[in-house]
């Protein structure tokens, strides 16, 4: 079954505006990344906070980690008409044999952003 | 450095028929997986490789198989395929020593008819 849960489904946005997305999960984690996937192409590794971190930031990207309300937020600023994508967030779990090299991906998020 | 490389791009097969796709890397990562992702499910593990010589299985690896003779190479093998398998197939590698990120191929989209 599904770890992560992204909401919005889809956001449709002006060129300038920022965009947020939000991703759920159930159980503990070692770390949560967050993908981005362009229509016909492979995912595309973002950030990555790991569950001792609350925020993270990476030029326009922010991430936030709230472990208490297993939940995260992606937060793209001045959003361009190529962050228009899919994003993906993964979850690496503590009980994946002792390590985190496995990743249970959410649905995703479709984000337009119009010109 | 081509990254993750994954062949064929595209393929049609008849219900039944056997194929196999091959993903490589050229990262010397340890790790390597095989996704399949179909519209509003996200991606679903279908079987991963800790290290040469070794598989295990995902969250839906009924009808698929695996093989990791070699570091950089990670096969997917479909025995008998079914139209429930026509999907877009990702091969992903890894390693602890790069952040655990996982880097991706640019998928294999496959029709079984």
């Amino acid at each position: 079954s599904q770890q992560g849960e992204e909401d919005p489904q889809a956001l449709s946005i002006q060129e300038g505006e920022n965009a947020t997305m939000n991703c759920s999960y159930k159980t503990s984690i070692n770390n949560l990344q967050w993908y981005r996937q362009n229509s016909g192409r492979g995912l595309v590794h973002l950030i990555l906070i790991r569950s001792n971190e609350r925020e993270k930031h990476s030029g326009r990207l922010r991430v936030t980690l709230d472990t208490s309300k297993k939940s995260s937020s992606l937060l793209i600023t001045a959003s361009r008409a190529a962050d228009t994508a899919s994003y993906f967030c993964a979850t690496a779990g503590l009980n994946s044999g002792g390590s985190n090299y496995k990743l249970t991906f959410g649905k995703g998020t479709l984000l337009t952003v119009n010109p | 450095n081509a990254g993750v490389t994954q062949t064929p791009k595209f393929r049609v097969l008849k219900t039944g028929q056997s194929m196999t796709l091959l993903c490589a890397q050229d990262m010397n990562h340890e790790y390597m997986y095989w996704y399949r992702q179909d519209p509003g499910m996200g991606l679903r593990l279908i079987h991963y490789s800790v290290g040469e010589g070794t598989t295990a299985k995902g969250e839906v690896p009924d009808g698929y198989n695996v093989s990791r003779l070699k570091k950089q190479n990670f096969l997917l093998g479909l025995e008998s395929a079914a139209p429930s398998q026509t999907s877009v197939y990702f091969c992903a590698s890894s390693s602890r020593l790069a952040g655990d990120e996982q880097f991706f191929g640019p998928g294999t989209r496959l029709t079984v008819l």
